[in-house]
């Protein structure tokens, strides 16, 4: 049984820039949560999708967008980078919205 | 406004003692909490769980109290083991909380246990 996988895990970008990151979920969870850690804080949920739609969004604007392809891997993506994006940005999946999350290592995003 | 507080930053207990980490939270429409772990460079790991239904779940070393009138509650390790060291983070879910699989996590407690 695979687990999260989560790439980069490391970036870099410059304030206005555009990022991707990526997800690949467990074996068998269709559901994927986004969560963002900024430093000294508890994750905060940003979005969901199910398959393939998105199923609830936290209070995060709309430069902050995702996608979940059928195979179940998801994209985040980050328009004009803002230095407060800094942060860890973690990937958790689960079964049918279910709340047994497994969480990704996360990727820790810069920007400067 | 924070709906999830956990506010002892930072716990430190002698191997084989009792650990107790806390939790308070706001909203009295949450009805499932979880306590996870995390290491550095690690995602978070799921620990244990409790249902509003309920008061108390043990599972191995670790019991989980729910004190529902309190808003309020605790995750016990015993004993406390080095390998313990990690900070837990406490979740809340509900209706009233949020899109539905939407947790509210707290900041943390660092706990670390001295051998």
């Amino acid at each position: 049984e695979t687990g999260v996988t989560q790439s980069p895990t490391h970036l870099i970008k410059t304030r206005g820039q555009q990022v991707t990151l990526r997800c690949s979920s467990q074996s068998g969870h269709n559901t994927v949560s986004w969560y963002q850690q900024a430093l000294g804080q508890g994750p905060q949920f940003i979005f969901q999708y199910y398959r393939e739609e998105e199923n609830g969004r936290g209070n995060f604007p709309p430069r902050f967008s995702g996608l979940q392809f059928p195979n179940y891997s998801s994209e985040l993506n980050v328009n004009a980078l803002e230095l407060d994006d800094s942060a860890l940005y973690l990937c958790a999946s689960s079964w049918d919205r279910g709340l047994g999350y497994t969480f990704g290592s996360g990727t820790r995003l810069t920007v400067v | 406004d924070q709906q999830v507080k956990q506010n002892s930053p930072s716990l430190s207990v002698q191997e084989g003692r009792i650990s107790i980490l806390n939790c308070d939270y706001t909203n009295s429409m949450f009805d499932y909490f979880l306590w996870y772990k995390k290491y550095p460079a690690e995602g978070p790991t799921f620990l244990i769980s409790i249902s509003s239904i309920k008061d108390k779940n043990e599972d191995g070393r670790f019991t989980v109290f729910l004190n529902k009138s309190a808003k309020h509650l605790s995750l016990h390790i015993v004993p406390s083991q080095p390998g313990d060291s990690a900070v837990y983070f406490c979740a809340a879910s509900g209706v009233g909380g949020g899109s539905q699989g939407n947790l509210i996590f707290g900041k943390g407690t660092k706990l670390s246990v001295k051998p």
